[in-house]
């Protein structure tokens, strides 16, 4: 079954240095990836998604991600940080077949912490 | 845009009791989800439906249950509160793909007190 990683639980930045955040999957064949963002007391907000193609993806509120199947990765990147960006980032992969019912699994999540 | 709409922001309930939470999507999506969320443990699906009175027991159903009688409204039940399904919910849709996984569309969540 796929899974995904997110290696850092929390991150500091400052605003408008840049920003990588990491996402690591597990899965045999071509993953479905997707980055999303939870703002405090609210839902989950698509920021971009990975299906096939170009490998370097751009989403919206300037975030990007890049997907390395050598090293399993899909990190999600901002050259220049906002406070407005302090949210919970989630990391998802899909198989893309029904046996998994077109289910995504999420990683942890990575909170992030923007100061001035 | 796609609105998924849960029924109530917070909610509070007594051990015992049978709640439900609602959960109504306006964009004619065939998949439904239910997810708690808990500190450390990120989303966990509950439940999950593909179509009018279809359901799929997703990694933690135990102690859930849930009904979905129109294509837009997906129900979860909890059939007897315990605290330990004290959590925040969301429950999400998205389109039923030919051959990919479609993005799934949050509500802003219910976040369930057990007393």
């Amino acid at each position: 079954a796929q899974s995904v990683t997110q290696p850092d639980i929390h991150i500091t930045v400052s605003e408008g240095a840049s920003l990588e955040l990491r996402c690591n999957y597990s899965y045999g064949a071509t993953p479905y990836l997707f980055w999303y963002v939870q703002s405090p007391g609210q839902g989950l907000q698509l920021l971009l998604k990975y299906f096939s193609g170009d490998t370097l993806v751009q989403g919206i509120k300037g975030f990007e991600a890049e997907f390395k199947r050598s090293q399993s990765s899909f990190n999600l990147r901002k050259p220049s940080v906002h406070w407005s960006d302090a949210a919970e980032y989630f990391c998802a992969v899909g198989a893309g077949d029904s046996n998994s019912g077109y289910a995504l699994n999420f990683g942890k999540g990575t909170s992030l912490l923007v100061t001035p | 845009d796609v609105k998924v709409t849960q029924s109530s922001r917070y909610l509070v309930k007594r051990t015992g009791e049978k709640v439900f939470l609602e959960c109504v999507q306006d964009m004619d999506h065939e998949n439904m989800f239910w997810y708690r969320q808990d500190p450390g443990l990120g989303l966990r699906l509950i439940y999950f439906s593909y179509d009018v009175k279809m359901k799929e027991k997703g990694d933690i159903p135990e102690g859930y249950s849930v009904s979905r009688e129109k294509k837009e409204r997906f129900s979860l039940i909890l059939e007897s509160a315990s605290t330990n399904q004290t959590s925040m919910y969301l429950c999400a849709s998205s389109l039923l793909p030919a051959y990919s996984n479609q993005p799934q569309h949050f509500g802003d969540g219910t976040r369930l007190s057990i007393l």
